[in-house]
């Protein structure tokens, strides 16, 4: 199974920072990676997919980028909304793996 | 608009069965691969099990194979999970979730029910 590891599992950031979580991979696997974000109580919600395609509706601010095994989520200035905990997940392969989580908390 | 709205968690001892279902609107069904994924009470999120559009191909984690059954029902727009011998383990919020692709399936999960709660204590 590949696995899958999330740097760092906690940050603290204040509303207008620069944001940057990195997510790894055990093993290449290319660009087949998303990125979800899940607030307290809700269902994990799409962000990010093959690596750096930003879903519909998702704001700009949300890019992502790498490939292989290495592959940061970005948010370029941090809004109130954007607290929550953030999720990598591979799909190169069965079976499909998250990463352990980033909760981004605020400062 | 996606709709997925699961239903029948509860609490089960273990050993025992449980069916969850999710109701799917909003797109066609039919045409798309489903899964389900899991979340222990204040855990990261797991991968349980997927299904092809058609229903023919199926494949599971194994820490629930052998165990789970995963199957729809393309006429009545529902998805399906048989759980058997169930462990405390399988405590979690069960989510169905649609998948990305179309007339297949990829891993990438872009849509989610709201989630089910299953708990498994004596």
């Amino acid at each position: 199974d590949i696995q899958m590891t999330q740097s760092p599992s906690t940050l603290s950031a204040s509303v207008g920072d620069r944001v940057t979580i990195t997510c790894r991979a055990s093993e290449s696997i290319s660009s087949w990676l998303a990125w979800y974000q899940q607030k307290p109580g809700k269902a994990p919600k799409l962000l990010i997919y093959k690596a750096s395609s930003l879903e519909s509706g998702v704001p700009s601010r949300f890019s992502g980028s790498g490939s292989g095994t290495e592959f940061t989520l970005t948010i370029s200035s941090l809004q109130p909304d954007d607290f929550a905990t953030y999720y990598c997940q591979e799909y190169k392969s069965y079976p499909w793996t998250f990463g352990p989580g980033t909760k981004v908390e605020i400062k | 608009q996606v709709q997925l709205v699961e239903s029948g968690g509860g609490v089960v001892q273990p050993g025992r069965s449980l069916r969850l279902s999710c109701a799917a609107s909003g797109f066609t069904f039919r045409s798309d691969g489903m899964h389900w994924v899991r979340q222990a009470p204040g855990k990261g999120l797991e991968w349980v099990a997927v299904i092809s559009p058609d229903g023919n191909y199926k494949h599971y984690a194994d820490s629930v194979k052998g165990r789970f059954t995963i199957s729809r029902d393309n006429s009545k727009n529902t998805l399906y999970l048989q759980m058997n011998s169930l462990r405390a383990e399988d405590t979690a919020v069960y989510y169905c979730v649609k998948d990305r692709g179309s007339g297949y399936y990829t891993g990438c999960l872009d849509s989610w029910g709201q989630g089910t709660l299953v708990t498994v204590t004596s």
